[in-house]
């Protein structure tokens, strides 16, 4: 699986956009662009996932670059809610039964 | 029902002690996986199930047993664990073929061992 590669930490003022980005430079044709995020002392939680075009759901929006070596999830409005951390994942659709998860980005959304 | 319920939701344990985690989904899923997760780090994953039998095995130590005894129930046997295992275990279950999109994740056991 193409690896990524996303800021450790970021804030964010409540009732703003908060932009997400993620680098995945070396992604594969059949490379599918998922994120994932983990509210404290729950289980990770699908938010969306992407191919080669913007993607918008209920959650979040997901922005993709024409090259596809980058992407970025804006949370439209976020709220003290969405304080987590987000994992960008990049691996095809159908590649067995395996979800690894890097790093991800901390978000701190505040008042 | 579209959740995966684990228990017990927290457990503290010694290192002689034997234990089990119990995870269990009823959404028909037929791939469960147990994973770990250490402080501040991203989950790793542990063990793969796929239609009741184990298809990976991310080199655990022995002292982590799974159990797949139905496609609704995944257990995860413990025995003579050290305290380095304290962590949170996440079980998830997803269609087999493991779209990304379809995977479902408990809320974890915060294992402890003293």
């Amino acid at each position: 699986d193409a690896k990524t590669t996303q800021p450790t930490s970021m804030d964010c003022a409540e009732g703003r956009a908060a932009n997400l980005p993620c680098n995945h430079s070396t992604i594969s044709g059949n490379e599918y662009v998922y994120w994932y995020r983990q509210i404290h002392s729950q289980g990770p939680q699908y938010i969306i996932h992407g191919l080669k075009n913007n993607e918008t759901n209920e959650m979040a929006s997901l922005i993709i670059t024409e090259d596809r070596k980058s992407s970025t999830l804006i949370l439209p409005h976020a709220t003290l809610r969405d304080t987590a951390v987000y994992y960008c994942i990049v691996r095809p659709n159908n590649a067995g039964n395996m979800l690894t998860f890097g790093g991800g980005t901390r978000l701190m959304v505040k008042p | 029902d579209t959740e995966v319920t684990q228990t017990p939701k927290h457990l503290v344990m010694g290192m002689t002690n034997k234990k089990s985690l119990k995870c269990e989904q009823h959404m028909g899923h037929r791939a469960m996986y147990w994973y770990k997760q250490k402080a501040k780090k991203p989950p790793e994953l542990m063990f793969v199930y796929s239609y009741e039998k184990l298809s990976i095995n991310e080199s655990v130590p022995s002292r982590f047993s799974p159990e797949c005894p139905n496609s609704s129930l995944l257990n995860l046997h413990l025995h003579a664990l050290q305290p380095e295992d304290s962590a949170l275990y996440l079980c998830a279950s997803s269609q087999q073929g493991g779209l990304s999109y379809g995977y479902t994740f408990g809320s974890g056991t915060r294992l402890t061992v003293v």
